[in-house]
C-alpha cells in the first residue's frame, strides 16, 4: 500500500494559488511530513517539511490538517516555472524517505 | 559551493556487463541514498548509508550493490546489468536525520540504458 495518496495531475492559471492535496491515512504523531518537487530534467529538490503546525517558507505554505492524516501544499502565485512533479511523503525518526509517484502540475500562461 | 555530482550523467551498456555509477558529494553528510525513477514508478529506494562502513538496503536493493569508504561517496554496482535496471538513477545526501533538517540534497540524475 503506498504511505501517500496524491491526485496524478493538477493544471493551474498563471499567477493563481495552488492547492496540491496529499492524503496520509497511517502517520503517527511523531512522523514528519515532507513535499519536494522536480522539475522536468532536474533532481528532486526539498519545498517543505512540517509536524503539527501550519508552515511557511519562501517557496510554499504546508497546511496540516488537525488529525494529520491529509495535508495541503500551498503555492500562493503559480509561475510558469512551478510547472513540476510534487512529491508528498513522511517518515519516522531516521527513516529514509520514500516517495511516491507524485502529482504533475502543469501550469497555463 | 557544496554540491552534489554524479557520473556518468549518461551511460548505454550490454545485459550482464557491470556498471558503477559514482555519487560524490562536498559537504561532508553523513547520509546518502540511491533512487531509480521509471515512468510510472515514482522514486524508490535501492541503497542507503547513514556513514562510512554502513549500507542498508532499501525497496528496490536486488541486483544493486553499495560500498561506503569515505563520507563523500557512495557508488552504486550493478553486478550483471539487466534489461529491467534501464532506468533513470538518483543519488541524494542529508546531513542530519531527515526529520530535523526536512532537506535531503538531490544530484542530476544519472540515466542508465541496459541493451
Amino acid at each position: 500500500d503506498a504511505k501517500t495518496t496524491q491526485p496524478n495531475s493538477m493544471e493551474s492559471n498563471e499567477e493563481e494559488p495552488v492547492h496540491l492535496p496529499c492524503n496520509h491515512s497511517t502517520i503517527s504523531g511523531t512522523d514528519y511530513i515532507h513535499w519536494y518537487r522536480q522539475l522536468p530534467s532536474q533532481g528532486p529538490e526539498y519545498v517543505i517539511h512540517g509536524l503539527t503546525s501550519n508552515v511557511n517558507n519562501r517557496m510554499a505554505s504546508l497546511a496540516i490538517a488537525e488529525d494529520r492524516k491529509s495535508s495541503t501544499l500551498i503555492l500562493h502565485r503559480a509561475t510558469l516555472r512551478d510547472a513540476a512533479v510534487y512529491y508528498c511523503t513522511w517518515n519516522s525518526g531516521n527513516t529514509p524517505l520514500v516517495f511516491g509517484k507524485g502529482t504533475r502540475l502543469s501550469v497555463i500562461a | 559551493d557544496a554540491e552534489i555530482t554524479q557520473s556518468p550523467r549518461h551511460k548505454i551498456t550490454e545485459t550482464g556487463r557491470q556498471v558503477t555509477l559514482a555519487c560524490h558529494q562536498t559537504w561532508n553528510h553523513n547520509n546518502m541514498f540511491w533512487y531509480r525513477q521509471d515512468l510510472g514508478h515514482g522514486l524508490r529506494l535501492i541503497h542507503y548509508s547513514y556513514g562510512v562502513h554502513d549500507t542498508n538496503k532499501g525497496e528496490v536493493s536486488d541486483g544493486y550493490s553499495v560500498s561506503r569508504s569515505n563520507t563523500e561517496d557512495l557508488p552504486l554496482t550493478l553486478e550483471s546489468a539487466a534489461s529491467s535496471q534501464t532506468s533513470v538513477y538518483f543519488c541524494a545526501s542529508s546531513e542530519f536525520p531527515v526529520l530535523d533538517t526536512g532537506e535531503l540534497f538531490f544530484g542530476e540524475g544519472s540515466r542508465l540504458t541496459v541493451l
